[in-house]
Order: structure tokens, then sequence, then C-alpha cells
């Protein structure tokens, strides 16, 4: 009954430090998603995945790059944070892209850059 | 573009009183409509959806309706509990396009007190 893992579930990193957040789906979903959720903001798509091999830019890209090797891993990536990348970040899969389709999402990623 | 406005919480209840999250949508086309719930330290889970104009999503006692006419589509609840303290999303997934992402409104904090 996991659904969809991220890990880890806290990290602290200091200014230029790199780092990589993995998601994992056991449902089989052929797309998923990365946010991130700020005060005031709601969630904002970061990148996302139509499909294994695949991966496309959401709506605030900038500084993050992700792989989709296997179809159940999704991982995000942070070259060199930034302070103002301290979010919580959260992973989602889908079915399809179907629009009646919803999103399962993970318990998320707090993430401090120092 | 795509947008969903919610209203802005806090939103303070006393137990068993009835609750109206108010959500308004702009969209081309013919966009599915979301509630997600993220109780503290959880990811966001979905609450109930409509897909078509005039469709009412209903779970756990809560209930929208797709109006099309009013681009709404209200979150409303007969009697409230403590347990339902949470920050809720509205969201719509657009028809058709390359993304199919869900867009978010910013979130409304709920907050019942017994």
């Amino acid at each position: 009954n996991a659904g969809v893992t991220q890990t880890p579930k806290f990290r602290v990193l200091k200014t230029g430090q790199s780092m990589t957040l993995l998601c994992a789906q056991d449902m089989n979903h052929e797309y998923m998603y990365w946010y991130r959720q700020d005060p005031g903001m709601g969630l904002r798509l970061i990148h996302y995945s139509v499909g294994e091999g695949t991966t496309a830019k959401g709506e605030v890209p900038d500084g993050y790059n992700v792989s989709r090797l296997k179809k159940q891993n999704f991982l995000l990536g942070l070259e060199s944070a930034a302070p103002s990348q301290t979010s919580v970040y959260f992973c989602a899969s889908s079915y399809s892209g179907v629009e009646s389709q919803p999103q399962h999402f993970g318990d998320g990623t707090r993430l401090s850059i120092l | 573009g795509d947008s969903v406005t919610q209203m802005e919480g806090p939103v303070t209840l006393s137990e068993e009183a009835f609750l109206t999250i108010n959500c308004t949508y702009t969209a081309t086309g013919y966009p599915s409509l979301f509630w997600y719930v993220q109780y503290p330290g959880e990811g966001l889970q979905l609450l109930l959806k409509a897909t078509k104009a005039d469709d009412k999503g209903s779970n756990k006692g809560f209930e929208a309706t797709y109006r099309k006419e009013t681009t709404s589509f209200h979150l409303e609840k007969g009697s409230v509990q403590v347990s339902d303290s949470a920050v809720y999303f509205c969201a719509l997934r657009g028809y058709g396009g390359a993304t199919n992402k869900l867009i978010f409104g910013t979130g409304t904090l709920l907050a019942v007190q017994p």
C-alpha cells in the first residue's frame, strides 16, 4: 500500500551543495511530476515526465534537473543549492494525462538551504 | 492562461458548523476540477473531483458542484469536525495540451475548534 514514496523526508544543505531527491511509485503510472510548495503560493510545477526516458519543464524549472531512467522512479536534482530553493517538495504520479485522472502525492521532502 | 482562485484563510469554525470554501477558475475548454486536502505534515490527498458541468463530487461529507456558468467549484460540508482541520486546495486539470498539469489555488487553512 505504498503509493508514492519520497526520500529523504528532511534535509538541510549549505549553499552550493548538491543533492538528489528520489520519488518512487508502485502504481505503474506513466506520468510523474515534481512540485514545490511555498507559503501563500500553492504548488508550482517544476518538471514532469510523461513516460520512462522522457522529461519536460514545468512552471519553475530553473536550478533543477530531473531524470526518469525507470518508469517507477523520478529523480529531482539540485546541482548548486541556493537559499531560494528552500521549500517543501512534492512528487506526484498519475495513470495518464487524461484531464479526469487525479494525481497521487507523496508525503513531501522538507528542504532547507542555509 | 488557466488559473484557480480560492478564498484566503485561515477559516476558523466551531465543531458542527457549516463550511464553505469558495473556488473560482479560469480555463479554456472543459477542465476537470479537484479538491485536495493536506493534513499537517502530510502530502496532498484527493478529496473529490468533478469532470463535467453540473457534476457533483462528494466524499467524507464534503461536496462540490461544477458550475460552468459561474466558473465555480465551492467546497461545502454541513457539519465540520475537529479532524477536518487541514489545508484545502482547489485545482483544475485542463483539457488537452501538452502538460495536462494540475493548476492549484493557494490553499485555504481550516481550523475547527471543539
